[in-house]
């Protein structure tokens, strides 16, 4: 089955400084990369998400670039803001099917 | 987007005991999934849950332990049957919303600790 693997576990950045988080997958046919921010005490909440036909999406201050030869996808934070502090989580699924691999997590902290 | 709520939202449990857990949607949804969340960890995919048909259950995931029912196309629950303190977690629903695939959207997490 699919692994995915998600680093840092941790990351502290400074308010305004820019936030990157990798992920790597092991099955060459996921082909849907979502990412989810879960704030404490809340449940996850998709923030943007990749198929592998696009190499690259933005959404204001967040982007995801994807890597299928590498097998791996990235999530970039830009301008950080203290409220972008929560665990976010990678995770992969083959289309057509609904099982999502997780990563592991990482967990943000914006300084002000 | 869906509104996605879930009861109860947190809960204190004996071992030995069961809880039910809804989840309820705004809209109707085909497909509803049924997640644990350990302290501290990542998310696990305990069940499918389909409206009209029996659940599918991921591999470490048993019927007889987590029961799923299904009635109708914005409701679903799951039960932690006969817990024990290894049950405490965070139980989460998701929904595929807009019919696509893939695209799926979390309640707010019922917490469970078991004593």
């Amino acid at each position: 089955g699919e692994n995915v693997e998600q680093h840092p576990s941790t990351l502290s950045v400074q308010e305004g400084d820019s936030a990157v988080i990798k992920c790597t997958y092991s099955d060459s046919a996921s082909n849907y990369f979502p990412w989810y921010k879960q704030e404490l005490g809340k449940g996850p909440q998709l923030i943007i998400d990749i198929r592998s036909n696009v190499g690259e999406k933005k959404d204001q201050r967040i982007a995801v670039t994807l890597n299928k030869t590498a097998k791996h996808f990235s999530l970039h934070i830009t301008e950080t803001q203290p409220e972008d502090s929560a665990v976010y989580f990678c995770a992969a699924s083959l289309y057509n099917f609904n099982k999502f691999y997780f990563g592991s997590g990482t967990k943000l902290n914006v300084k002000p | 987007s869906a509104v996605i709520s879930q009861k109860p939202s947190r809960d204190i449990c004996q071992r030995g005991t069961s809880l039910t857990i809804q989840c309820q949607v705004d809209s109707q949804v085909t497909m509803m999934f049924w997640y644990r969340q350990q302290p501290g960890q990542s998310l696990t995919l305990i069940a499918t849950a389909n409206q009209g048909s029996e659940a599918t259950y991921e591999s470490g995931f048993v019927i007889d332990k987590f029961p799923i029912s299904r009635p109708n196309l914005t409701f679903s629950t799951l039960t932690v049957s006969n817990m024990s303190p290894e049950d405490s977690s965070i139980y989460l629903c998701s929904v595929d919303i807009r019919g696509k695939y893939n695209e799926q959207f979390f309640g707010p997490g019922t917490r469970l600790t078991v004593l």
